[in-house]
């Protein structure tokens, strides 16, 4: 079992820019969650997804952030246009069914720098 | 709305000693409970768990009693090593998605 493995685990890219992070589940996982981790607001939940449907997302910041979820093997995250406010890690984690009893279990992040 | 308060940080303890971190939640129903660790440069890991009322989760020397009766799960280790040294979070699972309390940071050194 690989876990969930996340791409990049670093991104420095320029106020503005496009920014786009990966998340590959484990697979049988029918649950994803993406969550921002930052030192003064700890760790936040953005959006998940159950059986690739965007059933939350009202954790997301504003309209520059979407995800989409095209399969159950796949999800990205992206910022357009980023700012520097949005600099921190970002982990995306999986489970069977919808975290309630079944545990999360997360990527190592992409840890995010806007200059 | 569901909400967990656990025990400001950070931690710092000598190899051998007792570990007590406080978690107190809120929340309508039943919730189940979590405690996670997050390790340097990793995510978070499932650390124990309890689904109701008087359970005791256990896991590498930790244990934590879901008490309803003070609405509490505090997480605690007889004898802590250098090992353990991490952030540790509490959280909640009830009718509402998964919520996680603030973190605390531990140190432990030798």
């Amino acid at each position: 079992d690989a876990g969930v493995i996340q791409s990049p685990r670093h991104e420095v890219t320029e106020m503005g820019q496009e920014v786009t992070l990966r998340c590959k589940p484990i697979s049988g996982h029918n649950s994803l969650f993406w969550y921002r981790q930052t030192m003064m607001r700890g760790l936040e939940l953005l959006i998940y997804f159950n059986n690739n449907v965007p059933i939350d997302d009202s954790g997301m910041p504003e309209d520059r952030f979407s995800a989409k979820m095209p399969n159950a093997s796949f999800s990205t995250l992206k910022i357009q246009p980023s700012e520097p406010r949005d600099s921190a890690v970002y982990f995306c984690a999986s489970s069977v069914g919808q975290g309630r009893d079944s545990p999360l279990h997360f990527g190592n992040g992409t840890r995010l720098t806007v200059t | 709305g569901d909400s967990v308060t656990q025990m400001e940080g950070p931690v710092t303890l000598s190899e051998e000693a007792f570990l007590t971190i406080n978690c107190t939640y809120t929340a309508t129903g039943y919730p189940s409970l979590f405690w996670y660790v997050q390790y340097p440069g990793e995510g978070l890991q499932l650390l124990l768990k309890a689904t109701k009322a008087d359970d005791k989760g256990s896991n590498k020397g930790f244990e934590a009693t879901y008490r309803k009766e003070t609405t509490s799960f505090h997480l605690e280790k007889g004898s802590v090593q250098v090992s353990d040294s991490a952030v540790y979070f509490c959280a909640l699972s009830g009718n509402e998605k998964l919520t996680f309390g603030t973190g605390t940071r531990l140190t432990i050194i030798p």
